[in-house]
């Protein structure tokens, strides 16, 4: 069965310091991965996506980066933090091909101070 | 531009009685939208709930059904008779499932409660 991982559960940073979220997803190879933002009140915004290691692309500009150094890792950053950053991080992942069903992770919570 | 609307909340409804949430949409950049309905459980993560790719038809699952209008660019969820267990937050979402994306976008959800 697939399982999808993603640390820490929830951080509180500080303004200007820098952070790294990371997921994995075991039990199934090659799969295409995504990082969704959801701010407190707001919708679910897709941020980035890949479909294979080390390449990825960005969908809405936050001042954030993404990278894929494994198959099954997708890691979110960032080195200067804003207060905007705030809110709920989820890693998805799909298999290849056309209408392909997303999972989700359980969630980052994120407060930036 | 796309873009998800549906019912605003907190929805509350006394169990065994039914329910509607509302969905509707606008797919100006995508040529063959998707629509699903997605759902988060109390401490649960987000998990598909019900999907449909073509316009026209139903999707149904777990009591819920939803039909994907075209005309009324609508996708509203139903559930004949809610139980307590369905309160959760429900999030409509358009998708343009072309291969290499999987772009989703969302609505703002909908947190439903349901009184025993």
């Amino acid at each position: 069965a697939q399982t999808i991982h993603q640390w820490p559960v929830a951080e509180i940073k500080a303004v200007g310091s820098p952070l790294s979220l990371g997921c994995t997803i075991k039990g199934k190879s090659s799969p295409n991965l995504y990082w969704y933002w959801q701010a407190t009140g707001g919708t679910l915004q897709q941020l980035f996506y890949s479909i294979t290691v080390g390449q990825v692309e960005s969908v809405v500009q936050l001042n954030l980066s993404a990278s894929r150094p494994k198959d099954d890792q997708f890691i979110l950053s960032t080195e200067k933090l804003l207060l905007s950053h705030s809110g709920f991080y989820l890693c998805a992942w799909s298999l290849q091909g056309a209408y392909a069903e997303q999972f989700f992770g359980p969630g980052t919570r994120l407060t930036v101070l | 531009g796309d873009s998800v609307t549906q019912t605003e909340g907190p929805v509350t409804v006394s169990e065994s009685e039914s329910l509607i949430i509302n969905c509707t949409y606008s797919a100006t950049s995508i040529a063959y939208p998707n629509l699903f309905w997605y759902v988060r459980y109390p401490g649960e993560g987000l998990q598909l709930l019900l999907k449909v790719i073509t316009a026209g038809q139903k999707g149904s699952s777990r009591g819920f059904e939803a039909t994907y209008n075209k005309e009324t660019t609508s996708f509203h969820l139903q559930k004949a008779s809610v139980q307590e267990s369905d309160s959760a937050v429900y999030y409509c979402a358009l998708g343009d499932m072309n291969y290499n994306q999987g772009k989703l976008i969302f609505g703002q959800g909908t947190k439903l409660s349901i009184k025993p």
